[in-house]
């Protein structure tokens, strides 16, 4: 595997439903961040993981749970989701923690909530 | 003050025609500007990014022009080819690792 992987590529569930997103990096990057892409929406950032401590939680509901283990992996866990929130989530990875680094993205978990 | 705004939605071109996309910003912090290239079923990948030191960058048949006192910049695809056929978001930072992002633009560039 190269880059940055994500599983599953897609993933139904209720409302109800309790699920996790998985992201691996395969680049040695130190920092990394979850993103939500909604069909003519800016991509929305989520959650930031700096040599694995949280840096950001951008005002994000509590029904998303960011876990990042170690530099490498990262999840999302999603438990009674709103259809509002079917969308494309991104995982992507830098080294280093200015924009400037540039960011790699993974290929997205493309979720829908029923 | 941290939206930035791009245009048009959409694009569609003729292969080797020019295609230009806009951006503005209103930040006068934001001092890094990438443009992002994202094919169907991938996530969006880096394809050239500029600072507010230089007017413009070019690479290949990717051009950004960038006017610091209109806070716009724009990307030009030069010689458009079906395999630019894409969504290109422009983003914008200051110094720290926030990018915003614009809405995006769908290319697609007939043969």
């Amino acid at each position: 595997e190269t880059g940055v992987t994500q599983t599953p590529r897609h993933l139904v569930m209720g409302m109800t439903n309790k699920k996790s997103l998985k992201c691996e990096q395969h680049l040695g990057h130190n920092a990394m961040y979850w993103y939500k892409q909604s069909a003519k929406k800016p991509l929305e950032l989520m959650f930031v993981y700096n040599f694995k401590e949280q840096t950001e939680n951008n005002s994000v509901p509590s029904r998303f749970s960011p876990e990042c283990p170690n530099s490498s992996h990262l999840f999302l866990h999603l438990h009674t989701l709103q259809p509002e929130d079917s969308a494309l989530y991104l995982c992507a990875s830098s080294q280093g923690f200015m924009a400037y680094n540039e960011q790699f993205f993974g290929p997205g978990t493309r979720l829908t909530v029923l | 003050q941290q939206q930035v705004k791009q245009s048009p939605q959409s694009l569609i071109v003729q292969k080797g025609g020019i295609s230009i996309i806009n951006c503005a910003y209103e930040n006068t912090a934001f001092d890094y500007f990438p443009w992002y290239q994202q094919f169907p079923g991938k996530g969006p990948a880096l394809l050239i990014a500029i600072r507010p030191d230089v007017s413009e960058k070019k690479e290949g048949r990717f051009t950004i022009s960038f006017n610091k006192s209109a806070k716009q910049f724009s990307l030009h695809i030069m010689d458009s080819q079906p395999g630019d056929s894409a969504t290109y978001f422009c983003a914008a930072s200051g110094s720290n690792y926030k990018l915003t992002f614009g809405k995006g633009t769908l290319l697609t560039v007939n043969p």
